[in-house]
């Protein structure tokens, strides 16, 4: 089955820094790539997703990239503000059952 | 109108129980899903239904019976608790990729 990757596992960064987290994929099926952020205690929501058909996508402080021959995608966030602090989830999954194959997650805390 | 509702929130029960969480989803979608998050917040998908057929049945204990009565609904039942159960359990409706998920199931076991 498909194996997700996701690096780093906390990330700590200043107000006004980026932040970049990457993912790895092994199954050259996957072809939907969504990220999403969870704050304490709340349920997963999504922020940004990508399709194997898409290098790259933004929406305003955030953009994901998508390496479909090394098999591998990042979450940028620029301008990092404090409610950005939260534990970010790289998915991937295929055509076959939609269901959702998470990275371990990564803690991000932006600083003042 | 909350789109994927769980319940209950919470739930603590002892060791040796059984217990079920309910799982209703207001949104049409043909798929329906049970993830579970354990205390290091790994997310991971346990169950997968389309149009009340169970289509994906991961690695799970047969402890753990999913039922799915209609294409809205996707309840969860566990028997014989262990103290290892203790986690956030997600229910999730999709609709192709089109993903919502409930806000969570927090189970202890004790």
């Amino acid at each position: 089955g498909e194996n997700v990757e996701q690096h780093p596992s906390t990330l700590s960064v200043q107000e006004g820094d980026s932040a970049v987290i990457k993912c790895t994929y092994s199954d050259s099926a996957s072809n939907y790539f969504p990220w999403y952020k969870q704050e304490l205690g709340k349920r997963p929501q999504l922020i940004i997703d990508i399709r194997s058909n898409v290098g790259e996508k933004k929406d305003q402080r955030i953009a994901v990239t998508l390496n479909k021959t090394a098999k591998h995608f990042s979450l940028h966030i620029t301008e990092t503000q404090p409610e950005d602090s939260a534990v970010y989830f790289c998915a991937a999954t295929t055509n076959s059952g939609y269901a959702l194959n998470f990275g371990k997650g990564t803690s991000l805390l932006v600083t003042p | 109108d909350t789109a994927v509702s769980q319940t209950p929130k919470y739930l603590v029960t002892q060791m040796g129980n059984d217990k079920s969480i309910k799982c209703e989803q207001n949104l049409g979608h043909d798929t329906m899903y049970w993830y579970k998050q354990d205390s290091k917040k790994f997310l991971k998908i346990m169950f997968s239904y389309n149009n009340k057929e169970l289509i994906i049945n991961e690695t799970v204990p047969n402890r753990f019976s999913p039922k799915s009565p209609d294409k809205a609904h996707l309840n969860l039942h566990i028997n014989s608790l262990e103290l290892g159960d203790s986690a956030v359990y997600f229910c999730a409706s999709s609709q192709l990729k089109d993903y919502t998920f409930g806000s969570g199931t927090r189970l202890t076991v004790v």
